[in-house]
């Protein structure tokens, strides 16, 4: 079982609101991702990290940032949320094969 | 990316074995993997090859072909919780296993 968190599990706010998501593993992984993915539909990578200090935009990082000061901690920020936003943000870890996190549900209004 | 293309709806019953195609970019190829998603809830880690053949792992064998560019997943003796969307997904060109491209994901729905 992969140790991997992710908090909250659901949010709802409003249009214009800073928030931060939460991602943190115990497995020592160097390797951390955040995708985004909308219901039925595919992932799309938003952010990576190869390890502390390290990260990297993905495919869809527009207006997000990500920071990585220690391994195990991997978090997303929205500077300004919009209901464009509104989506599922997972988290992912590993070593050769991905860990992924229960999932952020994220809705802004 | 790595063009990755599967199929995007799959029907089968019960107890029957359905075969979900992959085919991918083959140059600088460096492994494949599958996972399973069921609706609203991440992906799970169930397969990767990196030699051609066949690999089981009880109800489920993952197939590559890397001269083909193409693997499939294989599931057997289908069940009703094997209903979930199958991704398949290869690591960037020539890097270390890092980033994953995953495919649209194939939904298989199993019916009674």
């Amino acid at each position: 079982e992969a140790d991997i968190y992710q908090t909250p599990r659901y949010l709802v706010i409003g249009t214009g609101k800073k928030i931060t998501l939460e991602c943190s593993q115990t497995m020592g992984h160097d390797k951390m991702y955040w995708y985004q993915q909308d219901p039925g539909m595919e992932l799309h990578l938003i952010h990576y990290s190869y390890g502390v200090n390290s990260t990297e935009k993905g495919d869809l990082s527009s207006e997000s940032t990500v920071s990585r000061i220690r391994t195990e901690h991997f978090p997303l920020t929205l500077e300004s949320a919009r209901p464009s936003h509104t989506s599922q943000y997972l988290c992912a870890s590993s070593l050769g094969e991905q860990y992924f996190g229960p999932g952020t549900r994220l809705t802004v209004t | 990316g790595q063009n990755i293309d599967q199929p995007t709806e799959m029907t089968a019953t019960e107890g029957a074995i359905v075969q979900i195609n992959c085919t991918y970019q083959t140059s600088g190829f460096n492994g494949l993997f599958w996972y399973q998603q069921h609706a609203g809830e991440a992906p799970t880690f169930l397969s990767y090859n990196v030699l051609d053949g066949l690999e089981e792992k009880g109800r489920f064998s993952s197939f590559l072909s890397r001269s083909k560019g193409y693997s499939y997943l294989l599931l057997k003796e289908l069940q009703m919780k094997d209903s979930a969307s199958y991704l398949c997904a290869a690591p960037d060109r020539g890097s270390t296993l890092g980033r994953l491209y995953f495919g649209r994901g194939t939904q298989l729905t199993v019916w009674p």
